[in-house]
């Protein structure tokens, strides 16, 4: 098992543009999350998907949309990437069927710079 | 804003030496949960502990939580150069779906 894989590991974007950063889990987990991290502000939640078909704004979605395709895949789409939005992306994926855990399992994340 | 808040923010200490970090937060928790993050990679869980539970033990690390005092501390006994790395705590809110993280603890363990 890949467990939960992303791409791209590196991105350079110039301001205005748009990209999407794709994750994919393969343990048929329900839940799905994005975070971003920024040096000394540990992780901030983004968007998540309980469940196939739904999704919800975390801490910090302005800029950001995401598409939960179906139950493997969630995706992170910035339509205009901004200097702010300089960061490492990590998407994690939970059994939420499993009561009172909710351990994440998180990819190895991309690195994202905006000019 | 953070829910969990780690302490100390960096740590350096000796090969063989423990290591304590401790975790505080707000509001009520079904869990709280441990990670590690390596240099460039993603955070792999490590440890979780009920709000019913006060201490748990994982091979090296030892877990408590004082639900009236809101705080967790994570112990590494006996480090090893290959536990340098970040620390994060994280509470499973009740009512909420998504793990809060903390800014994490840095530790650096000198062979």
């Amino acid at each position: 098992n890949a467990g939960v894989t992303q791409t791209p590991k590196f991105q350079v974007l110039k301001t205005g543009q748009s990209m999407t950063l794709q994750c994919a889990q393969d343990m048929n987990h329900n839940s799905m999350y994005w975070y971003r991290q920024d040096p000394g502000m540990g992780l901030r939640l983004i968007y998540y998907s309980a469940s196939e078909g739904t999704t919800d704004k975390g801490e910090v979605p302005n800029g950001y949309n995401v598409s939960r395709l179906n139950k493997r895949e969630f995706s992170l789409r910035l339509e205009s990437a901004a200097p702010s939005q300089t960061s490492v992306y990590f998407c994690a994926s939970s059994d939420s069927r499993t009561s009172g855990r909710n351990e994440q399992f998180f990819g190895p994340g991309t690195r994202l710079t905006v000019l | 804003s953070q829910q969990g808040e780690e302490d100390p923010q960096a740590l350096s200490i000796q090969e063989g030496e423990n290591a304590t970090m401790n975790c505080s937060y707000k509001t009520s928790i079904n869990n709280l949960q441990w990670y590690r993050q390596n240099s460039g990679r993603g955070l792999v869980h490590l440890i979780l502990i009920r709000s019913n539970e006060r201490e748990k033990h994982s091979g090296r690390l030892r877990v408590t939580l004082d639900t009236s005092k809101k705080s967790s501390s994570l112990l590494i006994t006996a480090s090893r150069a290959a536990d340098t790395a970040s620390y994060f705590c994280a509470t499973d809110e009740t009512g909420r779906r998504a793990l809060t993280f903390g800014s994490g603890t840095r530790l650096q363990v000198q062979p």
